[in-house]
């Protein structure tokens, strides 16, 4: 059964730095991307980035370019989404997602990670 | 401001049908036909409903049915249930950020 589960959700200060982990099981992690979607609350879905843990080709999407990191360990099929200063803005959900790279299917979704700022 | 638009909510008696139109451009929806649409019910993570415009993934109800033409794509959810109701979020390849999301709609069964 192809799974993500990601790490549980965090409370940081405005400032503090985070690394949050979305771990790939049942299926071979490095044949597949894994993308981060953030959801603040009340709001809709954004597309954050994408890597492809085989070799860490990392795309991001204009509008959070330079604003997060995107990183993948193929040894313990785990991604990552860091930030090295959280502002309050950065409150949401965040999902990791399963991908193709030139696909809109998002077969296996993680059950997400609620960050909180403040 | 969400790259694809969509109608902020639409609404429908149980037994009726609903289209939910998604408009973006020729650099995403009118250029490539991987649309898929989503269905996020409160606290839950989305669902995949439809994808490469028109597919259904295994288990998910022949009620929902997608479309495209030209720049619009669209999901149509017949025969309306009371489980229907959620968020909507439709999504399309684009090749300078590699995924764009619509704005969402909110279905309410009334």
């Amino acid at each position: 059964e192809v799974q993500l589960e990601q790490s549980g959700a965090e409370v940081k200060k405005p400032g503090e730095s985070l690394k949050i982990s979305c771990k790939g099981s049942g299926y071979i992690f490095t044949s597949y991307w894994i993308g981060w979607v953030r959801q603040m609350p009340g709001k809709g879905l954004e597309w954050m980035g994408i890597i492809y843990p085989a070799d860490s080709d990392t795309r991001y999407s204009p509008s959070f370019q330079g604003q997060v990191t995107i990183s993948a360990d193929k040894s313990i099929s785990t991604a990552f989404l860091q930030w090295n200063s959280l502002k309050a803005s950065d409150t949401a959900m965040y999902y990791c997602a399963r991908k193709r790279l030139i696909s809109a299917r998002i077969d296996y979704w993680g059950q997400g990670t609620l960050v909180t700022v403040s | 401001q969400s790259a694809l638009t969509l109608p902020a909510s639409v609404s429908g008696s149980p037994g009726q049908s609903i289209t939910i139109s998604c408009t973006g451009t020729s650099s995403d929806v009118g250029g490539y036909n991987y649309v898929s649409w989503y269905q996020q019910h409160p606290g839950k993570a989305p669902k995949l409903m439809i994808y490469d415009v028109s597919h259904r993934p295994l288990g998910v109800s022949n009620r929902f049915s997608g479309s495209k033409s030209g720049n619009t794509a669209s999901l149509t959810i017949s025969g309306l249930q009371a489980e229907d109701e959620a968020h909507y979020y439709c999504s399309s390849y684009s090749a300078s950020s590699t995924l764009e999301f619509g704005g969402g709609t909110k279905l309410t069964v009334l």
